[in-house]
């Protein structure tokens, strides 16, 4: 079975200042690794994914990702964070040797605070 | 594009009433439809894969008879909850695979059932 694990309920961060937010997962087989954000009442937003090839990911705004397979992590990370970027941040696993299941498994979530 | 809606985004029905949700990819063909249920403050759990013209394929513990998924077709897929209660209340979130080797899911923005 497929799991995902964001260890912070909440991370703090002044805006400006660099950003990370931790995820690690477990498969069985490759892993295809993805990050959403979510703003309030709404449904999630596509931010990058980790499919192969390089380990660091670049996605939408200004944000990027690195895969760590001896870690078995993928960080979420930006540079220099904005108030706009607080919102609520979901790692994603989908196993690649899934039988053509499609199916992602979601971290708990973490909710990003950017204060200004 | 890629663009997944849903409707309503808003309901309030009363308790033991049936209420339709309906999720359509605009601009593509969704091979494979998945629901979710996401609670206050917590991650989403999957309630059911959706093919088309096929029955869905529901997770443990979710109960066919009153979650009806109907996926008619390539861009619709609905979800009724059948005689609902007030711990129906959630929020419902569907999400769309083109199943062209995209591997991300594309989400709907959800809709905020309420249960009186």
């Amino acid at each position: 079975a497929q799991s995902v694990a964001q260890p912070e309920d909440q991370v703090n961060v002044a805006e400006g200042n660099p950003l990370t937010v931790k995820c690690t997962y477990s498969v069985s087989g490759n892993p295809y690794l993805f990050w959403y954000v979510q703003y309030p009442n709404r449904g999630l937003q596509f931010l990058l994914k980790y499919i192969t090839g390089d380990n660091l990911v670049k996605g939408s705004y200004g944000f990027e990702a690195e895969f760590n397979k001896s870690q078995t992590s993928f960080h979420l990370k930006k540079p220099s964070a904005l108030v706009s970027d607080s919102a609520l941040y979901f790692c994603a696993v989908r196993d690649e040797s899934g039988a053509g299941s499609y199916q992602l498994t979601f971290g708990k979530g973490t909710k990003l605070s950017v204060i200004p | 594009g890629a663009v997944v809606s849903q409707h309503p985004s808003r309901v309030i029905c009363k308790s033991g009433t049936s209420v339709k949700i309906e999720c359509r990819s605009l601009d593509f063909q969704a091979t494979t439809m998945f629901w979710y249920r996401q609670f206050p403050k917590k991650s989403l759990m999957l309630m059911a894969t959706s093919n088309e013209g096929s029955k869905a394929t529901y997770e443990q513990g979710v109960e066919k008879d009153k979650f009806l998924i109907n996926h008619a077709s390539l861009t619709l897929s609905t979800l009724t909850v059948t005689s609902a209660h007030p711990e129906d209340s959630s929020f419902y979130i569907c999400s769309a695979d083109s199943g062209k080797g995209a591997y991300e899911q594309y989400f709907g923005p959800g809709t905020r059932l309420t249960v009186t």
